[in-house]
């Protein structure tokens, strides 16, 4: 089974704090996702990457920034986090073969609470 | 990029009853997976099908690319199947996945 996990199912931070959300996957994917989820405006994509050290912009990656020094770990990095950052984020990951977009699996979701 | 919709967004059922879930997709897509948010906020993954039928227990699925649709068929619902249900295409150009609104689907005992 595929397993893809998050560094904490629950977080709170101040205004102004550097946060860093840790997303690790044991398959082996290529690519690896993150999404944040508020209500009333579902599922949204903040970076993806389709490589090591490769990324690309989602459709909200303002106030943003990721890394992926590892195959199996990607981080999403909050520079300054801000209270219209809370939310709940999730992390996926999906195999690639010829650059085929295949099924995404998901972690447990971190809800990140900005004070 | 593609529009998903789901209908309906809301269903409330008594335990036993059955139901289908239905997304519409604006255009073409590689991939159509269903997943199921459950209490704590995981997606949980139910199928993969971009098209044909697709059953696991008392969930199955249809995909008809041709006309742009994706139905979820629950049958038989417990308590436990309560929940939000997402349906997410994977559009062409990128491979991004489009999510739906989803369906908040509530089974009563």
């Amino acid at each position: 089974d595929v397993k893809v996990t998050q560094s904490s199912r629950y977080l709170v931070k101040r205004t102004g704090e550097k946060v860093f959300l840790e997303c690790v996957q044991d398959m082996d994917h290529e690519n690896m996702f993150w999404y944040r989820q508020d209500p009333g405006l579902g599922l949204r994509l903040i970076y993806f990457s389709y490589d090591v050290k490769m990324k690309e912009k989602g459709d909200i990656p303002e106030g943003y920034s990721v890394s992926r020094e590892k195959k199996e770990r990607f981080s999403l990095i909050l520079e300054s986090a801000s209270t219209n950052q809370t939310s709940m984020y999730l992390c996926a990951s999906s195999s690639n073969p010829g650059r085929a977009y295949h099924e995404q699996y998901f972690g447990p979701g971190t809800r990140l609470t900005v004070t | 990029g593609i529009q998903v919709e789901q209908s309906p967004p809301d269903l409330i059922l008594q335990e036993g009853a059955n139901s289908t879930l239905r997304c519409n997709f604006s255009d073409s897509v590689n991939n159509l997976q269903w997943f199921h948010q459950n209490p704590w906020g995981q997606l949980i993954n139910l199928f993969y099908i971009p098209s044909g039928t697709k059953q696991n227990g008392r969930l199955s699925a249809t995909t008809v690319a041709t006309e742009r649709y994706s139905l979820l068929y629950i049958s038989s619902s417990q308590t436990t199947d309560s929940g939000v249900y997402f349906c997410a295409a994977h559009q062409h150009q990128g491979g991004k996945l489009i999510f739906g609104q989803g369906t908040e689907l509530s089974v009563k005992p």
